[in-house]
Parts: structure tokens; C-alpha cells; sequence
């Protein structure tokens, strides 16, 4: 079945780097655009960022833009975060997630939590 | 950006009686293709979110038909026509019209009393 699998969060001290990854299974990972959402401790979700189906786009929430860099390699049907730069307020549980009419994806989440 | 008000914020819910969670926008959600696109989400605790309603009212395939999705322009309603326990959770809007960003509602946390 269609699945989002997520790895590549961890603890870090602020000002360093971390990329996330999200493999893609079970459907055509080059048809869909997918994006970045996150959900602080407590709190709700909050986009972050999203990249179109070929890579031709990308777009950023204004709290992460010029720090965080989306990619894709439809060749391994896998999705990128690369963090840079990250700050305490980048705390959070991170999903990748496919918004599409009648196709809906998240991945398990994983955990990027910012901490000197 | 587009600002997404839902309310209320807590919702107390009895088994078997109906429950609304309003959502509202900052600006009109409809689209250039005449489309409005309008999500509800469910968050169960400990579990990613799952998209309920697509297009105010389109219900994704596996959702109970319990669940309906209803609205125009700036004032949009989920409904759960007979709650049952398993629907505790945090509910949210999203839209998808005015982008980017994307953005949430703050979430409606539905509990059993």
C-alpha cells in the first residue's frame, strides 16, 4: 500500500544542521507535489514547505525561508529537508505529507528537536 | 496570509449525539478555477493527521459517512452526525486557495464527556 516512510531527525545544538528524508512507496512518487509540515510540542500544524512533482517549484513558509532547502530525487522516490541554521523554535515533529484531491499522505513523523 | 479561525477550541461531545466544529477565513477560499479548497483534518492522539474532507464537502475514501463537510466562501462547518469514541482527537481546517502559505486552523479538540 501507499506509504511515507521518514528518517534523519534527531537532537542538535542551535546554529548546526540536520536533513530529514521521506521515502515514498506503493504509488508514483514523480506524480505529486508533497510538502513540509510541522507541529511543535503541544501546539499545531504548520506548513513549511512544498516542492512540485518535477522539482520546478518550491515554495517556503517565511519562518524557515533562506534556512531550509527542499529537494527531491524522483529516481529513489524520495523527499528532502535540508535544515540549516536551526533555532530552538524549530522544535518540532516534522511530516511530509501529499495534499492532492482524493489522495491524501502522511508520513509517521519525525523528531527534530533544537537544544544546546 | 490567509488566517484560519476555528471555534470552538474544546469540544465536549456525548456518544451518539451530533457535534460542529466551525471554521473561518480571513478571505474568500474560492479559486480562479472556481474550486474552493478547503481540508479537514483529524489528528487521533499519538498519530499523524488524516484528511477527512477535500473541497469543503468531498469525503476521502475510508471516512465514515458520520463525517460531512459544508460551507462557501469564508464560513465553513465539519459535522459529525453521531459521535462515537473513537473520533477524540484534534480536528483542523486547512486551506489550500491563497498560496503560499498553506495554513491551519489552531484545531478543535474533541473529547467524550
Amino acid at each position: 500500500q501507499a506509504q511515507l516512510v521518514q528518517s534523519g531527525g534527531g537532537v542538535v545544538q542551535p546554529g548546526r544542521s540536520l536533513r530529514l528524508s521521506c521515502a515514498a512507496s506503493g504509488f508514483t512518487f514523480s506524480s505529486f507535489g508533497i510538502h513540509w509540515v510541522r507541529q511543535a510540542p503541544g501546539k499545531g500544524l504548520q506548513w513549511v514547505a512544498v516542492i512540485w512533482y518535477d522539482g520546478s517549484n518550491k515554495f517556503y513558509a517565511d519562518s524557515v525561508k533562506g534556512r531550509f532547502t527542499i529537494s527531491r530525487d524522483n529516481s529513489k522516490n524520495t523527499l528532502y529537508l535540508q535544515m540549516n541554521n536551526l533555532r530552538a523554535e524549530d522544535t518540532a515533529l516534522y511530516y511530509c505529507v501529499i495534499i492532492h484531491d482524493g489522495f491524501d499522505l502522511w508520513g509517521q513523523g519525525t523528531v527534530v528537536a533544537v537544544s544546546s | 496570509d490567509v488566517v484560519m479561525t476555528q471555534s470552538p477550541l474544546s469540544l465536549p461531545v456525548t456518544v451518539g449525539q451530533p457535534a460542529s466544529i466551525s471554521c473561518r477565513s480571513s478571505q474568500s477560499l474560492v479559486y480562479s478555477d472556481g474550486n474552493t479548497y478547503l481540508n479537514w483534518y483529524q489528528q487521533r492522539p499519538g498519530q499523524s493527521p488524516r484528511r477527512l474532507i477535500y473541497k469543503v464537502s468531498n469525503r476521502d475514501s475510508g471516512v465514515p459517512d458520520r463525517f460531512s463537510g459544508s460551507g462557501s466562501g469564508t464560513d465553513f462547518t465539519l459535522k459529525i452526525s453521531r459521535v462515537e469514541a473513537e473520533d477524540v482527537g484534534v480536528y483542523y481546517c486547512m486551506q489550500g486557495t491563497h498560496w503560499p502559505p498553506w495554513t491551519f486552523g489552531q484545531g478543535t479538540k474533541v473529547e467524550i464527556k
